[in-house]
């Protein structure tokens, strides 16, 4: 049971590139969730899904697109990485009403 | 709009020591949830505890405890005796209808040996 797992641990991308990260989870879970963590700001919700084939927008979402095609899977990517989007990108995942979302290890992309 | 304010950016504390990390939420929702999450130097964020609005009683966990206050719309949290183990960031956060979590900025806390 890995619980959480997200690929890569650590990218570097020129200005202008593209990448997906990729969230996965063993546990069933319904609900998958995208933030990212900035120095001094918490984590911040960039998108989430409520269930396959699902997604909706969070607080901080534009650069950004996901994609829900599997239950267990979670794709956040990036069309033309910007220096802004640097910083650390969390998956996390739940179960139904008010479960606990748990966390993936994290994913430290740097934008040059 | 739900908010949650970690008034403290920085602790510094001797091995030991009595600390507490401070935690005001803002929501208009009745029924929420109320966390805390530690963040150590590894970078992962580990589940600590997890409290629903209507359950005001104080948690022990070993040397941690939480005092969740609705009439000051608080949820601190403390740990007793530190240890240098402790030293991590620590992020409250709040979970309303929507079931979106809402996080702190994050209190950094140093235990020095």
């Amino acid at each position: 049971n890995a619980g959480v797992t997200q690929t890569p641990k650590f990218r570097v991308l020129k200005t202008g590139q593209s990448m997906t990260l990729l969230c996965a989870q063993d546990m069933n879970h319904e609900y998958m969730y995208w933030y990212r963590q900035d120095p001094g700001m918490g984590l911040r919700l960039i998108h989430y899904s409520v269930g396959e084939g699902t997604t909706a927008k969070g607080e901080v979402p534009d650069g950004y697109n996901v994609s829900r095609l599997k239950k267990q899977n979670f794709l956040l990517g990036l069309e033309s990485a910007a220096p802004s989007q640097t910083s650390v990108y969390f998956c996390a995942s739940r179960g139904p009403g008010w479960e606990t979302q748990y966390f993936g290890p994290g994913t430290r992309l740097l934008v040059l | 709009a739900q908010k949650v304010t970690q008034a403290q950016t920085e602790i510094s504390v001797v091995e030991k020591e009595d600390v507490t990390l401070d935690c005001v939420y803002e929501t208009r929702d009745t029924t929420y949830y109320l966390f805390w999450y530690k963040q150590p130097p590894s970078g992962e964020l580990v589940f600590l505890i997890r409290r629903n609005s209507f359950d005001e009683q104080n948690e022990i966990s070993g040397r941690y405890s939480w005092n969740f206050q609705k009439s000051t719309s608080s949820f601190n949290f403390t740990i007793t005796a530190s240890q240098v183990v402790d030293s991590a960031v620590y992020f409250c956060a709040l979970s309303g209808y929507g079931n979106k979590l809402v996080f702190g900025a994050g209190t950094i806390l140093r235990v020095k040996s």
